[in-house]
């Protein structure tokens, strides 16, 4: 099983571009999450969505959207990439609650 | 404001020694608490976790305990190897669970041969 799957690992984008993060999952999870991680922030929850159809904001959305496309995947796009969204992203899922599954990061650079 | 907090940004403990990484809360509606472990490079990937009508939890080497008067976890790693050097991630949520779950800043654990 691959479990939480995140595209692209690395990306390097001038302020005002924009671009989408990937994220599928295979374990039939009904609750996909998109976090960000900045040194002395810990995880920070950007948007979540508790089901199919249905996406919430977190702790820290502004700038961001998504998009839980079916059960499976999860993308996260940045509108126009700002210096302050340089940070690594991870998604993560889980089945009802508790325990998340994380996938390996993105990291982000915004020049 | 941050809800979890990690006062310890980094620990250095001796291999075989008892490694203990503390975790301080202050919403008092959080009842289920977790701890996660980060290598670099890598995605958390869950450890222990502990619900608020228990007091201890144990699983091999790793044991989490919770004080609810004090708002306190603490994570004891007995004993510590090298491959415990990671990042270590405490978290806490409420009623609604996992989309409620709030991590602290983390804390970077070396085990030192």
């Amino acid at each position: 099983n691959a479990g939480v799957t995140q595209t692209p690992k690395f990306q390097v984008l001038k302020t005002g571009q924009s671009m989408t993060l990937q994220c599928a999952q295979d374990m039939n999870h009904n609750s996909m999450y998109w976090y960000r991680q900045d040194p002395g922030m810990g995880l920070r929850l950007i948007y979540y969505s508790a089901s199919e159809g249905t996406t919430d904001k977190g702790e820290v959305p502004n700038g961001y959207n998504v998009s839980r496309l079916n059960k499976r995947e999860f993308s996260l796009r940045l509108e126009s990439a700002a210096p302050s969204q340089t940070s690594v992203y991870f998604c993560a899922s889980t089945l009802q609650g508790g325990e998340l599954f994380f996938g390996e990061g993105s990291r982000l650079t915004v020049l | 404001d941050q809800q979890v907090k990690q006062n310890s940004p980094s620990l250095s403990v001796q291999e075989g020694r008892i490694s203990i990484l503390n975790c301080d809360y202050t919403n008092s509606m959080f009842d289920y608490f977790l701890w996660y472990k980060k290598y670099p490079a890598e995605g958390p990937t869950f450890l222990i976790s502990i619900s608020s009508i228990k007091d201890k939890n144990e699983d091999g080497r790793f044991t989490v305990f919770l004080n609810k008067s004090a708002k306190h976890l603490s994570l004891h790693i007995v004993p510590s190897q090298p491959g415990d050097s990671a990042v270590y991630f405490c978290a806490a949520s409420g009623l609604q669970g996992a989309q409620k779950l709030v991590f602290g800043q983390g804390t970077r654990l070396t085990i030192n041969p």
